[in-house]
C-alpha cells in the first residue's frame, strides 16, 4: 500500500522568509500527489495536485510544488510567506484503488 | 467550497452509546468517503461509498459502519462508542473516481467519555 513520509513535524519561518515542505512518498506506480492545508478548527482545502506532465505545479495562494519521482518526493514551496499561512499541511497520495493517503502533517508558525 | 456539510459538528456521548454523523453533500458526487484525524496520524480512511449502497472498507473501519441510501448523505454509525473513537471526523467527496481530487467538509469533533 502507498504511503507519505512529512518528516518535519513543526516548522517555524518568519514573514517574508521562503517555505519549503519536505513529502516523500512510497507507491509502485505513478501516484496522484496533494497538497492540502488545514487552519484551525477547519477542515483541508487543497492547494495543489499532481497528475502527469509538468513536475512543476502550481496551486492557489502562490505555493507550489515540484513532483521528483528519483528521489520519491513532492515538496512544497512558497517565495514569501504570510502570516496568514500558518496552518497545517498535509501531503497526501492516491493511486487507482480508492484509497488515498494523508502525512501526519506538519504545523507552520509564522513568527513577525 | 463544495458543498458538503457535516452534523453534527461537536458531540459529547458516553461509552457504549451509539452514535451517528451525517455527511451531505448538495454536488451529486458519486464517491463518498469517512476519515478520522488525530495527532500524528494524519487522516485515516474508515469507510468510503461508491455509490448508492455501494460501500467498502478504509483502512481503519473496525468498530464503524456506514450507509449510503441516497446519493447525497453517507452516515457514519458507530455502534458502541469507545474512547479510542474520540477524533475529529471528516467528510470527502470526490468525482468522478475515487482517485481525484476529494473535497473536504468542516469535520465532527467527537468525545467520547
Amino acid at each position: 500500500a502507498q504511503s507519505v513520509t512529512q518528516p518535519d513535524i513543526h516548522i517555524t519561518v518568519s514573514e517574508g522568509a521562503s517555505l519549503e515542505l519536505r513529502c516523500n512518498y512510497s507507491y509502485g506506480a505513478t501516484p496522484y500527489l496533494f497538497w492540502y492545508v488545514q487552519s484551525p478548527g477547519q477542515g483541508l482545502q487543497l492547494l495543489l495536485k499532481y497528475f502527469s506532465g509538468d513536475t512543476l505545479v502550481q496551486g492557489i495562494k502562490g505555493f507550489e510544488a515540484e513532483f521528483k519521482r528519483s528521489q520519491s518526493s513532492f515538496n512544497l514551496r512558497k517565495p514569501s510567506v504570510h502570516w496568514s499561512d500558518a496552518a497545517e499541511y498535509f501531503c497526501a497520495v492516491g493511486g487507482q484503488n480508492n484509497d488515498m493517503r494523508f502525512g501526519a502533517g506538519t504545523r507552520l508558525t509564522v513568527k513577525p | 467550497d463544495a458543498g458538503i456539510t457535516q452534523s453534527p459538528r461537536h458531540k459529547v456521548t458516553e461509552t457504549g452509546t451509539p452514535v451517528t454523523l451525517r455527511c451531505h453533500q448538495t454536488e451529486n458526487h458519486r464517491y463518498m468517503y469517512w476519515y478520522r484525524q488525530d495527532p500524528g496520524h494524519g487522516l485515516r480512511l474508515i469507510h468510503y461509498s461508491y455509490g448508492v449502497k455501494d460501500t467498502d472498507k478504509g483502512e481503519v473501519s473496525d468498530g464503524y459502519s456506514v450507509s449510503r441510501s441516497k446519493t447525497e448523505d453517507f452516515l457514519l454509525t458507530l455502534e458502541s462508542a469507545t474512547s479510542s473513537q474520540t477524533s475529529v471526523y471528516f467528510c470527502a467527496i470526490s468525482e468522478p473516481a475515487g482517485t481525484e481530487t476529494q473535497y473536504f467538509g468542516p469535520g465532527t469533533r467527537l468525545l467520547v467519555l
